[in-house]
């Protein structure tokens, strides 16, 4: 089992809809980061969490940390907002990655 | 404030040769960290450098090298390349090492 899952796996929307992106993770965490990567290979980190919820723009990311869980809110998703999502942990020592969640919003 | 930058964007290489790719951090930033990103594995962790000093390995082979100079510059060197090297190679930097990373660009890694 990998240390971190995300689901779904791919998720394709229509223009408008609620996204939910889900992280689960099994090891003790200092941070859980999320990432967005668009085609072309280019990683921008959204949020940095231990604990509560952050809010930037349309994306929200909250996590409890008693469930080691994590989730990923996009409102008003927009076709710009299609790309890989990315859900990371820091353990003891390092960065450990999801497997990603590819997004794509239809026009 | 410029960002990360990862020199070079495309190399292309033969199966037995070495490769160095370069990473500049964002100014101020002294922890640099190293990722490898492949369609099959996704991405993993290579190493992670502070003030010149690797703090972190990930499970890569000996073959994986890096360092950091003091100013906070880092290379990663890759000897011996195999075909499964091919990849995307990542750096990212942050103010310390619990700080967020902001990545660069990449440079991918073609062994043939």
């Amino acid at each position: 089992k990998n240390e971190v899952e995300q689901s779904p796996q791919n998720l394709t929307a229509q223009e408008g809809e609620f996204i939910t992106i889900n992280c689960s993770y099994s090891v003790g965490i200092s941070a859980l980061h999320w990432l967005q990567q668009h085609p072309g290979g280019g990683i921008v980190s959204l949020f940095m969490l231990s604990s509560g919820k952050k809010k930037h723009g349309r994306l929200i990311a909250t996590i409890n940390i008693q469930e080691k869980h994590s989730s990923l809110h996009i409102t008003a998703s927009h076709p710009r907002d299609s790309a890989v999502y990315i859900c990371a942990v820091r353990g003891a020592q390092k960065l450990v990655f999801g497997q990603g969640t590819r997004l794509t919003i239809n026009p | 404030k410029a960002g990360v930058t990862q020199t070079p964007r495309y190399l292309i290489k033969t199966r037995g040769q070495q490769v160095t790719l370069s990473c500049s951090p964002i100014s101020g930033h002294r922890s640099v960290s190293w990722y490898q990103q492949t369609p099959g594995q996704g991405l993993q962790f290579l190493f992670e450098y502070f003030s010149e000093t690797q703090r972190n390995k990930g499970n890569f082979p000996g073959r994986f090298s890096g360092r950091q100079f003091s100013n906070s510059r880092s290379e990663m060197n890759v000897s011996t390349l195999e075909l499964g090297d091919s990849a995307l190679y990542l750096c990212a930097s942050s103010l310390d090492m619990t700080g967020a990373q902001y990545f660069g660009a990449g440079t991918r890694l073609s062994v043939l």
